[in-house]
């Protein structure tokens, strides 16, 4: 499978806790989206990388959020202290910069904070 | 703020039926709209795409109708069927910019 890869798919956590989330973009794509989406709603934008670095961070990203891609790769989303609030569809996409267009999302991981 | 709108919420149509889903947008910026289907348990799919400097863009059943003056566009699906049954997402993009806006969704079920 070249799509875009999400690990895991589900995640139960006790409010508190800390998780990590990790994305697998397809192999070519040096953009990297992280987009959060809630029951009903449309996806939100949390951050985004063109390959290493990490150049977009939207007010949604609270400092309990930490994004990181290091080899220009994978990237992994982790959340410090998990709130109710953050029980969500966590979306990771990628694209080509040179296109600036088309973004391929992964199938999310499903976070929920009991 | 919401910066594209997207209307009805939901829509039932019946099979072979026309489905139209509308968006609004706000920043004359924007220069890519995309639609996005979703089902469910699964990250949205980019369906089809249009830039501003057509006024229509079809492939298949699905169309984009848009309309640059009242900063509007919209989603066709001649001859709906079963299949179609998701929900759908217009979005929008500036290409000085990184992120896609998306609207709120649009949850479409197609009966048999």
């Amino acid at each position: 499978d070249t799509g875009v890869s999400q690990n895991p798919r589900h995640k139960i956590t006790k409010r508190g806790q800390n998780v990590t989330f990790r994305c697998d973009p397809i192999s070519e794509h040096n953009r990297l989206y992280w987009y959060r989406q809630t029951l009903g709603q449309g996806p939100e934008f949390l951050t985004y990388f063109q390959n290493e670095a990490q150049l977009e961070k939207s007010r949604l990203l609270s400092d309990r959020f930490s994004a990181e891609r290091p080899k220009g790769s994978f990237s992994t989303l982790e959340i410090q202290r998990t709130e109710q609030g953050d029980s969500a569809m966590y979306l990771c996409a990628s694209s080509l910069a040179s296109t600036n267009t088309e973004a391929f999302f992964g199938q999310g991981t499903r976070l929920t904070v009991v | 703020q919401q910066q594209v709108k997207q209307s009805p919420q939901s829509l039932i149509v019946q099979k072979g039926g026309i489905s139209i889903i509308n968006c609004a947008y706000e920043n004359t910026a924007f220069d890519y709209f995309p639609w996005y289907q979703q089902f469910p348990g699964k990250g949205p799919a980019l369906l089809i795409a249009i830039r501003p400097d057509v006024s229509e863009k079809k492939e298949g059943r699905f169309t984009i109708s848009f309309n640059k003056s009242a900063k509007q566009f919209s989603l066709h699906i001649m001859d709906s069927q079963p299949g179609d049954s998701a929900t759908y997402f217009c979005a929008a993009k500036d290409s000085s910019a990184s992120k896609i806006i998306f609207g709120s969704g649009t949850r479409l079920s197609i009966r048999p």
